[in-house]
């Protein structure tokens, strides 16, 4: 298994609603990472774990919320977000801190 | 802060070669990737260079030159379905992570019949 899924392909949420992303990889990758990425514009890395602790936290607010139950999966939940938090959202994993990155398809996320 | 530069958009004729530029001026640098993104979808990894010098892989070629903070794709007999963005990224220490990567505003690559 070569790749990363996510779930759901896409979001639509109110700003009061509370809703979770999720990702997925079995290539056995000990860092994973949440990019956030605006049309036409490059992705903007916001959260990394290493070996299932975060390690990076890119200065994201407060109503993102990451979490990384395993090695496997990570999630990113979201309350309260604002219509300028419409994006696509990317997940990616690589073989430690060092590795080739590998993104998933992406959520497209869509705040009312 | 990191900077990283690219054209940001090219236009090329179908069966050409097209050349895309990065230039880098980064806190440390622990390799440069390139990285194809279709619209709509998520990037694809194309290639790595860490050390100077130039990486072929089939009809995508890419070099970097260290001490003038420089890489280029080379994309030969383009096609169609070449059309899409293509990002520069590089990869730096963080006392935190070990590494990360940050990337470039990315470069629009048109392929025309």
């Amino acid at each position: 298994d070569t790749e990363v899924t996510q779930t759901p392909k896409h979001l639509v949420m109110g700003m009061t609603n509370k809703k979770s992303l999720k990702c997925e990889q079995h290539m056995g990758h000990r860092a994973m990472y949440w990019y956030k990425q605006k049309a036409k514009k490059p992705p903007e890395l916001m959260f990394v774990y290493s070996y299932e602790k975060l390690s990076i936290n890119e200065s994201v607010p407060s109503r993102f919320s990451p979490e990384c139950p395993n090695s496997s999966l990570l999630n990113l939940h979201l309350h309260a977000l604002q219509p300028e938090d419409s994006a696509l959202y990317l997940c990616a994993s690589s073989q430690g801190r060092a590795g080739i990155l590998f993104f998933g398809p992406g959520t497209r996320l869509t705040v009312l | 802060g990191q900077n990283i530069d690219q054209p940001t958009e090219m236009t090329a004729t179908e069966g050409a070669i097209v050349q895309i530029n990065c230039t880098y001026q980064t806190s440390g640098f622990n390799g440069l990737f390139w990285y194809q993104q279709h619209a709509g979808e998520a990037p694809t990894f194309l290639s790595y260079n860490v050390l100077d010098g130039l990486e072929e892989k089939g009809r995508f070629s890419s070099f970097l030159s260290r001490s003038k903070g420089y890489s280029y794709l080379l994309l030969k007999e383009l096609q169609m379905k070449d059309s899409a963005s293509y990002l520069c990224a590089v990869r730096t220490p963080n006392n935190n992570a070990g590494n990360m990567l940050t990337f470039g505003g990315g470069t629009r690559l048109m392929v025309k019949p």
